[in-house]
């Protein structure tokens, strides 16, 4: 079965701070994602990448950087946290027009 | 910029009767727009995916795509207390990467027993 693997699924942060949030997919899709959920915004694309090596610009980067190392890792990284970071973060896997798959989410508090 | 728009915000509905929700786009060129439910506090599980024009149905879950009037809904047939959730309506503009969704603020559903 498709997976996407989240780690930590909970993380609180100091302001300034930097934090790595992980993702791992066995589905050996080329695709990966980074959206982050608040209430009254749905989900939004901040990073997503075609490949290793790969990082794109989604609708709301600013204050996030990616890093795809491998096919199957993908880090979504805040280098100075900040508290309108806290939210949910979610990574998903996609290929072609197959199914994208999401993993079941990261809360981040920024204190 | 695409826009993604869901109603109601809410909606109640008796267990086993049919549940409706929609969600309106605004470009007509989109390909390719699903519907995920959402447990409190867990993940993104897929509904229906659909990519033309008419009726998708994958169990209890219906969806219905009109591109000319910008619309997609989902019919949920004999709802049970356990479809209780938050229902999210994305769409895509891109074959060849789908994962690049544009999604709606979600609609909570909640089925009275």
């Amino acid at each position: 079965e498709a997976a996407v693997t989240q780690s930590p699924r909970n993380k609180v942060a100091v302001t300034g701070g930097k934090v790595t949030l992980s993702c791992n997919q066995t589905n050996n899709h080329n695709n990966m994602y980074w959206y982050r959920q608040d209430t009254g915004h749905g989900l939004r694309l901040i990073h997503y990448s075609y490949g290793a090596g790969s990082t794109e610009k989604g609708d709301i980067p600013d204050g996030y950087k990616a890093s795809r190392p491998s096919q199957e890792n993908f880090s979504l990284i805040l280098e100075l946290a900040t508290p309108s970071q806290t939210s949910v973060y979610f990574c998903a896997s996609g290929e072609g027009r197959a199914e994208v798959f999401f993993g079941k989410g990261t809360r981040l508090t920024v204190v | 910029q695409q826009k993604v728009q869901q109603s109601p915000e809410s909606l109640t509905v008796s267990e086993g009767a049919m549940a409706s929700l929609n969600c309106t786009f605004s470009d007509g060129t989109s390909n390719n727009f699903r519907w995920y439910r959402q447990h409190s506090a867990k993940g993104l599980e897929v509904l229906v995916s659909i990519f033309s024009d008419g009726e998708k149905e994958e169990g209890r879950f219906t969806a219905h795509l009109n591109r000319a009037n910008l619309h997609v809904s989902l019919h949920i047939r004999e709802p049970q207390p356990s479809d209780s959730a938050v229902y999210l309506c994305a769409v895509s503009m891109m074959n060849y990467n789908q994962g690049k969704l544009i999604f709606g603020q979600g609609t909570k559903l909640s089925i009275k027993p």
